[in-house]
């Protein structure tokens, strides 16, 4: 049973354009989430959290949403760049596990 | 900031044979670490939590005798996997918390193993 999902398993933006990452989830236990990046044959490296008590939480080039009636996060990477081609998780805690979603395979493009 | 190391980035063995990864916490002391393993193309897989000093906690469908977790100090836990078979190749992950209150979980390179 997949708790977290991400149903965009790849997407491809242009360099200079918004990256827009979706994610899903079930549990409403949920109270902590976080966006990973990761390349290949590489641990993931945090971006970028949000309590559930919030509803956006922005640093730079990135920015979370969180939609708690919907059950839906978002990361916005604007503007992408080349170097943000990467697998992009996101993950959500509950009862001391994160737990991770299936991932969606950014591209960016010049 | 945290940095965890783990060992060896990349394993090959033969089948029926015995594989150790470890796993470090650098620069502050990991009371609870969690191994996690990526089939390709898919989720990273949470397998344990452990905290030093206790037994690992394993999640469901995890075989805690294959898969022997050991968290003896506050700096180290290692993941043995015994008697592997092909299809426990894959990459295992180990993450470490030191429970501040802080969410983020800082995470290894990842050990890819193959077991031929």
């Amino acid at each position: 049973d997949q708790q977290v999902k991400q149903n965009s398993p790849s997407l491809s933006v242009q360099e200079g354009r918004i990256s827009i990452l979706n994610c899903d989830y079930t549990n409403s236990m949920f109270d902590y989430f976080l966006w990973y990046k990761k390349y290949p044959a590489e641990g993931p490296t945090f971006l970028i959290s949000i309590s559930s008590i919030k509803d956006k939480n922005e640093d730079g080039r990135f920015t979370v949403f969180l939609n708690k009636s919907a059950k839906h996060l978002s990361l916005h990477i604007v503007p992408s760049q080349p170097g943000d081609s990467a697998v992009y998780f996101c993950a959500a805690w509950v009862t001391d596990k994160l737990i991770f979603g299936t991932g969606t395979r950014l591209q960016v493009f010049p | 900031g945290a940095v965890v190391s783990q060992h060896p980035s990349r394993v090959i063995c033969k089948s029926g044979t015995s594989v150790k990864i470890e796993c470090r916490s650098l620069d502050f002391q990991a009371t609870t670490m969690f191994w996690y393993r990526q089939f390709p193309k898919q989720s990273l897989m949470l397998m344990a939590t452990s905290n030093e000093g206790s037994k690992a906690t394993y999640e469901q469908g995890v075989e805690k005798d294959k898969f022997l977790i050991n968290h003896a100090s506050l700096t180290l836990s290692t993941l043995t996997v015994t008697s592997a078979h092909p299809e426990d190749s894959s990459f295992y992950i180990c993450s470490a918390t030191d429970r501040s209150g802080a969410n983020v979980l800082t995470f290894g390179a990842g050990s890819r193993l193959t077991v031929l």
